[in-house]
């Protein structure tokens, strides 16, 4: 299909790690990326993952990527109550000038 | 730095009423964006621009306009409001679509828009 899917929704409890899913639809797009979105503000890039890397680990951040399967997943270790928000993947289309956003997981930690 | 602004930060409109959001950044980006994201809903682009002077539609331009007369500012214009116009508006920025290290979409803060 033409869209960026994934769970509407997550809870986990603090200290536990976090695993948030997209699957996406171009097996040819380029750069994939997550994106945060805390109450009332825009989104902000967390990381991206060229298409040719499999995984890449940032801090308490660790993106795997499945080219074969096109599916991408945000593992967030140690989860904090500061990491609820939503989290949006998206993909760099091949010739397009523009992000595809998936629907956006809101991950909500409790204490 | 500012980053991405915009103005209202709410507003109702009645059906049929026009409105214009305000966009403007100051990081001297060439590319700029109008997403509006609706509930359970991925971001939609609704149009884009790769310069002043130049703007495309995206995935959902209908019932909207827009203009870049200047690199700073991209205002997005809504002539004939209707309640399918409900919904929260991003404006972002990028410096290039080239590099990926270097082209993350800065985001403005939103705007709730609710059309009655």
């Amino acid at each position: 299909g033409e869209d960026v899917e994934q769970s509407l929704f997550l809870s986990v409890r603090e200290g536990d790690s976090s695993v948030i899913n997209c699957t996406y639809t171009d097996s040819s797009s380029t750069y994939l990326y997550w994106y945060k979105q805390e109450p009332g503000a825009g989104l902000q890039l967390l990381t991206y993952i060229f298409s040719n890397m499999d995984m890449k680990q940032d801090q308490r951040l660790t993106v795997l990527l499945n080219k074969k399967d096109k599916h991408l997943s945000l593992r967030i270790a140690d989860t904090q109550t500061g990491d609820s928000a939503i989290y949006f993947c998206a993909e760099r289309r091949t010739g397009f000038q523009k992000l595809v956003f998936g629907t956006g997981t809101r991950l909500l930690v409790s204490p | 730095n500012a980053g991405v602004t915009q103005t209202p930060k709410f507003r109702i409109l009645k059906i049929g009423q026009s409105m214009t959001l305000q966009c403007t950044q100051d990081m001297n980006h060439n590319y700029m964006y109008w997403y509006r994201q609706d509930p359970g809903m991925g971001l939609k682009l609704i149009y884009y621009s790769v310069g002043a002077g130049i703007t495309d539609k995206g995935e959902v331009p209908n019932g909207y306009n827009v203009s870049r007369s200047t690199t700073e500012d991209f205002p997005l214009r809504l002539e004939l409001a209707a309640p399918s116009q409900t919904s929260v508006y991003f404006c972002a920025s990028s410096y290039s679509e080239e590099e990926a290290t270097n082209e993350k979409l800065f985001f403005g803060s939103g705007t709730q828009l609710s059309v009655l």
